[in-house]
C-alpha cells in the first residue's frame, strides 16, 4: 500500500545547529513531494518542495535532498532558531487517472536547546 | 487578501448529531482536500475533489460526506455514524501546475461531548 513515513518522531536540536528531519516513502509513482511545517493548532504551513526529476532543492535555510533509488527524503534546516519549533511533515503527491492526492507522513517533533 | 478559510475554529456538539464544518477558498483551486488529524499524530485523507461536482474518498471517509457544488466551496458533514468525531479537522486547496503548493486553512477542532 501507500504510505509516507517519518525515521525518527522527535528531534532535539542545539539552537545554532543544523537539523535534519528524514522521510521514507514507499510509492516509486509519486513524483512531487513537499516539506510542511505545522505549529500548535495551526494549519500545515509550506516549506519547500521537490519534483522527482530533482535531487536537490534549495531555499532560505532549508535543503530538501530526494534520493529515488532508497525512497528516502530529507529536510535539512541551517543553523536552526526557536521559531523553527515544531512539527514536520512530508508529504508525497500520487497522481492517478482522474486525481492527485496529498499523502502525508506521521510527523517530526522539532524541538531547539538553548 | 486570498487564502482558504475554514469555519468555525471551535465546534462543539453533542453526540448523534450531523454537523458541518466549512471550506472556503478564493484561490481558483480547482483540488480541495479533507484531512482528520488525532493529537500527536498526522494528516489522515477523508476525501479529495478534483474539480466542481466530482469527489473521492480518501483513506478514512466512513461517516463522513462532502459536497462539491462550487469551485471555492467544500464542507465536509461529520455524521453520527462516525465513531469518534472528536479531531482536529483540516482543509487543503492547490491548483496542479507546474508551481504547485497546497494552502491549507486554519483548521476546525471538533469536540463532541
Amino acid at each position: 500500500g501507500e504510505s509516507v513515513g517519518l525515521h525518527l518522531p522527535t528531534l532535539s536540536v542545539q539552537e545554532g545547529d543544523n537539523s535534519i528531519i528524514n522521510c521514507a516513502y514507499s510509492n516509486s509513482a509519486s513524483d512531487y513531494f513537499i516539506w510542511y511545517k505545522q505549529e500548535s493548532g495551526k494549519g500545515p504551513q509550506f516549506i519547500i518542495d521537490i519534483r522527482s526529476n530533482m535531487d536537490k532543492r534549495q531555499g532560505q535555510r532549508v535543503t530538501v535532498l530526494l534520493n529515488k533509488t532508497v525512497k528516502h527524503l530529507s529536510l535539512q534546516i541551517a543553523a536552526t532558531q526557536p521559531g523553527d519549533s515544531a512539527v514536520y511533515f512530508c508529504a508525497e503527491i500520487v497522481t492517478y487517472s482522474s486525481a492527485s492526492k496529498i499523502i502525508f507522513g506521521s510527523g517530526t517533533r522539532l524541538s531547539i536547546r538553548p | 487578501d486570498g487564502g482558504i478559510t475554514q469555519s468555525p475554529k471551535y465546534l462543539f456538539r453533542k453526540e448523534g448529531q450531523n454537523v458541518t464544518l466549512s471550506c472556503e477558498q478564493n484561490l481558483n483551486h480547482d483540488a480541495m482536500y479533507w484531512y482528520r488529524q488525532d493529537p500527536g499524530q498526522g494528516l489522515r485523507l477523508i476525501y479529495y475533489s478534483q474539480i466542481v461536482n466530482d469527489f473521492q474518498k480518501g483513506d478514512i471517509a466512513e461517516g463522513y460526506s462532502v459536497s462539491r457544488e462550487k469551485k471555492e466551496s467544500f464542507p465536509l458533514t461529520v455524521t453520527s455514524a462516525q465513531k469518534n468525531p472528536t479531531a482536529f479537522y483540516l482543509c487543503a486547496s492547490t491548483q496542479w501546475t507546474e508551481n504547485t503548493e497546497a494552502f491549507f486553512g486554519q483548521g476546525t477542532r471538533l469536540t463532541v461531548v
